[in-house]
């Protein structure tokens, strides 16, 4: 099983609202990753954790919030996002950290009005 | 900054092989990767290869690596209308992957 799976599919949510962007993958992965995606571009890295702790944050805005709340599990909190935040946000775990293979969800296509 | 090239689009006819190349920068990359991307959807790991192989094949992929040249193809055999997609090539690099801006596969019937 490589599947890592990701709720919800898609996400209308204006520039006021909190909402939540869930992923689980069943791997035993211990690196869990998320990477936004605008059209018709290369996926860029936000966030890393390892065994469950941040271990990159690439300068992402503090309106994204990341949380681990287990080895399966990883969150992206939103709150008062901007417009040019809508794009595809992906997540992705791998074995560990340094190099492997790193296996993607189908993402999460959010829109912010 | 590491940076990954790609071409951006390759059109070719059912039946023929398509060879997508993809060039890089870091080379102390370990391994490099294929990635394909149908619309709306997520990145599925096609193949990939370790740094101290020249080739490696799958089924229809064959992946080349030329280290010297910092440069890595995917050719894909009998290519159908079900390999129409984006193709990104990724390189490894200190543990995180660098995306060249894919390249858009169109397979004509």
């Amino acid at each position: 099983d490589t599947e890592v799976t990701q709720t919800p599919k898609h996400l209308v949510m204006g520039m006021t609202n909190k909402k939540s962007l869930k992923c689980e993958q069943h791997m035993g992965h211990r690196a869990m990753y998320w990477y936004k995606q605008k059209a018709k571009k290369p996926p860029e890295l936000m966030f890393v954790y390892s065994y469950e702790k941040l271990s990159i944050n690439e300068s992402v805005p503090s309106r994204f919030s990341p949380e681990c709340p287990n080895s399966s599990l990883l969150n992206l909190h939103l709150h008062a996002l901007q417009p040019e935040d809508s794009a595809l946000y992906l997540c992705a775990s791998s074995l560990n950290t340094g190099g492997d293979e790193q296996y993607f969800g189908p993402g999460t296509r959010l829109t912010v009005t | 900054g590491e940076d990954v090239e790609q071409s951006l689009f390759l059109s070719v006819r059912e039946g023929d092989s398509s060879v997508i190349n993809c060039t890089y920068t870091d080379s102390s990359s370990t391994y490099l990767y294929w990635y394909k991307q149908e619309p709306g959807a997520g990145l599925q790991l096609l193949t990939y290869i370790f740094s101290n192989m020249d080739m490696k094949q799958d089924q229809r992929l064959t992946v080349l690596l030329n280290k010297k040249d910092k440069h890595l193809s995917l050719r894909i055999a009998d290519t159908q209308t079900g390999d129409s997609a984006i193709y990104f090539c990724a390189e490894e690099s200190q543990g995180n992957l660098i995306f060249g801006k894919g390249t858009k596969l169109s397979v004509k019937p």
